[in-house]
């Protein structure tokens, strides 16, 4: 069954330092997001992703943060300098092609990466 | 907007038992619902959809969901549990554009 990939499952890093994310989706889905959890809290939208633009954002995705689809397979989510609130995990989802009625797909996830910022 | 309660943060339950975890939504417009189940180490996968028409659905593993729309509810359950089926839970609600929004998730401990 196809997947989607994410790595690195598990990065550690320093209070403002760049990271960055990396997504593969499943090869024929056309639109791309990405989710986060803080632990011991909800799962949160933070942006939508279409046709190489951000289609919508949440107000958490403020600009230390970036989505790039840089070379038709890779999906990356880059937050600028990172603070401590960042830590969290990080979850990459897409769905198909085909979307002939809204909700007709579903979102398939991958299994994430956690970001520790220390 | 929508929101997404799961009043249950953790449940017991022994092996073999049944198993219902409460959903309760809020959506200004007719619901698309889901639940999706979280292994330890593992991404998000997703266990039954709610679209429309039958309001109790089939999933995976045995589960199965009912939409109660009077109740705003879409309580999951499993008649038999498995050792297995340790994990933490999600119920989400779609709103446009396919942006799911979660419940807080309910942790399922089973025991032996």
């Amino acid at each position: 069954e196809p997947e989607v990939t994410q790595t690195p499952s598990h990065q550690v890093t320093q209070m403002g330092q760049e990271v960055i994310l990396r997504c593969v989706p499943i090869s024929n889905h056309l639109y791309f997001y990405w989710y986060r959890q803080i632990l011991g809290q909800k799962v949160e939208f933070l942006v939508s992703f279409y046709n190489n633009e951000i289609s919508e954002k949440s107000e958490i995705f403020d600009d230390q943060f970036s989505v790039e689809r840089p070379d038709g397979s890779n999906f990356t989510l880059k937050i600028r300098s990172t603070k401590l609130e960042d830590s969290a995990m990080y979850f990459c989802a897409s769905i198909p092609r085909d979307r002939a009625t809204a909700g007709a797909n579903v979102l398939t996830f991958g299994a994430g990466s956690r970001l520790t910022v220390l | 907007a929508q929101s997404v309660t799961q009043p249950d943060i953790h449940i017991t339950v022994s092996e073999g038992a049944s198993l219902e975890l409460r959903c309760n939504y809020s959506y200004g417009a007719t619901p698309y619902l889901f639940w999706y189940v979280q292994s330890p180490g593992q991404g998000l996968q997703l266990l039954l959809k709610y679209f429309s028409g039958d309001t109790l659905v089939q999933g995976i593993k045995g589960f199965e969901a009912e939409f109660k729309r009077s109740q705003s509810s879409f309580n999951l359950r499993k008649p038999s549990v498995h050792w297995s089926d340790a994990a933490e839970y999600f119920c989400a609600v779609e709103a446009a554009g396919n942006k799911l929004t979660f419940g807080g998730g309910t942790r399922v401990l089973v025991k032996p």
